[in-house]
């Protein structure tokens, strides 16, 4: 089975500091890869599909690049909306294989 | 505008069984593939299984670590969707969400059950 590793677990940042997640898998997704955004209590929304297309309504401060197993999702200017954990996922095309976690919380 | 509530969530003895619903709004369902998502008490996401549409064959995929205890089914003339677990074990203790999948992600995501395993 695959493996989704994200980096790092836990982020300190600031009001309107360039943030980068990274997620890396452990074979091949095929670019089938999407981060959501979970805030405590609440479902998961996602943010960005196939590593780099930007889900309808999503503020353009986020951003998703990489390709085969490497892949970066960057907030360009944080704010206080965006502390949260992300998620990044991968679909093999019969399953889904989420990775840990990153939590984005106030420096 | 898509929305998914589900029910069914409760306090359920180890060995025991429960089924879980989403009632979904808003959607063409009958044509919609289905999946249910789960996330442990401060933990993280985790994929549970899924249902195609019956124009797809109506086939089921689970997780390994519930396949053989989880059954994933669908009503369409009710716009519902199914999760009846069996065998329940405390490690299942999780909120679980259902969620629409659009290609390779879930679009669409309920609020969530509560099943909570405990004797």
């Amino acid at each position: 089975d695959i493996q989704m590793t994200q980096s790092p677990s836990i982020l300190s940042a600031s009001v309107g500091d360039k943030v980068t997640i990274t997620c890396r898998a452990s074979q091949n997704t095929n670019n089938w890869l999407a981060w959501y955004q979970q805030k405590p209590g609440k479902a998961p929304k996602v943010l960005i599909y196939e590593a780099s297309t930007l889900e309808t309504g999503v503020p353009s401060r986020f951003s998703g690049s990489g390709s085969g197993t490497e892949f970066t999702l960057t907030i360009s200017s944080l704010q206080p909306d965006d502390f949260a954990t992300y998620y990044c996922q991968h679909y093999n095309g019969y399953s889904w294989t989420f990775g840990q976690g990153t939590r984005v919380e106030i420096k | 505008e898509v929305y998914l509530v589900e029910s069914g969530g409760g306090l359920v003895q180890p060995g025991g069984s429960l089924r879980l619903s989403c009632a979904t709004f808003g959607l063409s369902f009958s044509q919609t593939w289905m999946s249910w998502v789960r996330q442990a008490p401060g933990k993280g996401l985790e994929w549970v299984g899924r249902i195609k549409s019956k124009s797809a064959g109506g086939t089921t995929d689970y997780a390994s670590p519930v396949k053989g205890r989880f059954t994933i089914s669908r009503d369409d003339s009710k716009n519902t969707l199914y999760l009846q677990i069996d065998s329940l074990r405390t490690d299942d203790t999780a909120l679980y969400f259902c969620a629409t999948e659009y290609y390779t992600f879930h679009n669409h995501w309920g609020q969530g059950a509560l099943v909570t395993v405990s004797s």
